[in-house]
């Protein structure tokens, strides 16, 4: 069974531009949250989706931004980039919204360097 | 609001030798913990979990974690250490109405040495 698929792995952007980052959950799971990491702020919550709708966000500006689609696949954007979003940006997913007894399970990540 | 506190962000243990990362919590209702490892360049992996019942929980790779709700702790331990535990350790802690939002510890690097 094929993990959670993050895409691109690595990114390279230069203060003022926007990105768009790609989630692909584990087949049969609906529920997608993102996490920003970093060294200095550790992991943090940035927003979840379930049923192509946001259920939960994260005390981030909103320059972060997310979306699902029918199919589950998620994305999230960040808009004039700042240097402080250099980060791993993280993708888990679930099978369902709100039932913690289904983990979430992590993709690689995408590291995001911002110039 | 909830919290998690992982004492030592670095941990250096012999190859053969006991593993203890110590985790934390505060939570004004009965929470769901869980331990996750990441590894170099790699995302987070599910070590093990408690949400109800028996308080011991074993994971994988030989690792288990006993929540006290007494102490409001959830250590996690390995009784022989091998060099391929060598990563980042993370307690994470979720409460029922935050719906799949983890609250995380800062991380507990392990070191194993021959």
């Amino acid at each position: 069974k094929a993990g959670v698929t993050q895409t691109p792995r690595y990114l390279i952007k230069t203060r003022g531009q926007q990105v768009t980052l790609s989630c692909s959950p584990i087949s049969g799971h609906r529920s997608v949250s993102w996490y920003q990491q970093t060294p200095g702020q550790g992991l943090q919550f940035l927003f979840e989706y379930f049923s192509e709708t946001q259920r939960n966000k994260g005390n981030f500006p909103g320059r972060f931004s997310g979306r699902q689609f029918s199919n589950s696949r998620s994305e999230m954007n960040v808009s004039t980039l700042e240097l402080g979003d250099s980060a791993l940006y993280l993708c888990a997913s679930s099978l369902v919204w709100g039932y913690s007894n289904q983990p979430q399970h992590f993709g690689d990540g995408t590291r995001l360097s911002i110039l | 609001a909830q919290s998690v506190t992982q004492l030592g962000s670095h941990v250096s243990v012999s190859e053969g030798a006991l593993v203890l990362l110590r985790c934390n919590y505060s939570s004004s209702v009965p929470p769901y913990l869980f331990w996750y490892v990441q590894y170099p360049n790699q995302g987070l992996q599910l070590l093990l979990k408690y949400t109800t019942g028996a308080t011991l929980v074993k994971g994988i790779n030989g690792f288990e974690a006993e929540f006290k709700k007494s102490e409001t702790s959830f250590h996690l331990t390995k009784p022989s250490a091998h060099m391929s535990d060598a990563a980042e350790y993370f307690c994470a802690l979720e409460t029922w109405g935050t719906a799949s939002k983890l609250t995380f510890g800062t991380g507990t690097r392990l070191q194993v040495t021959l």
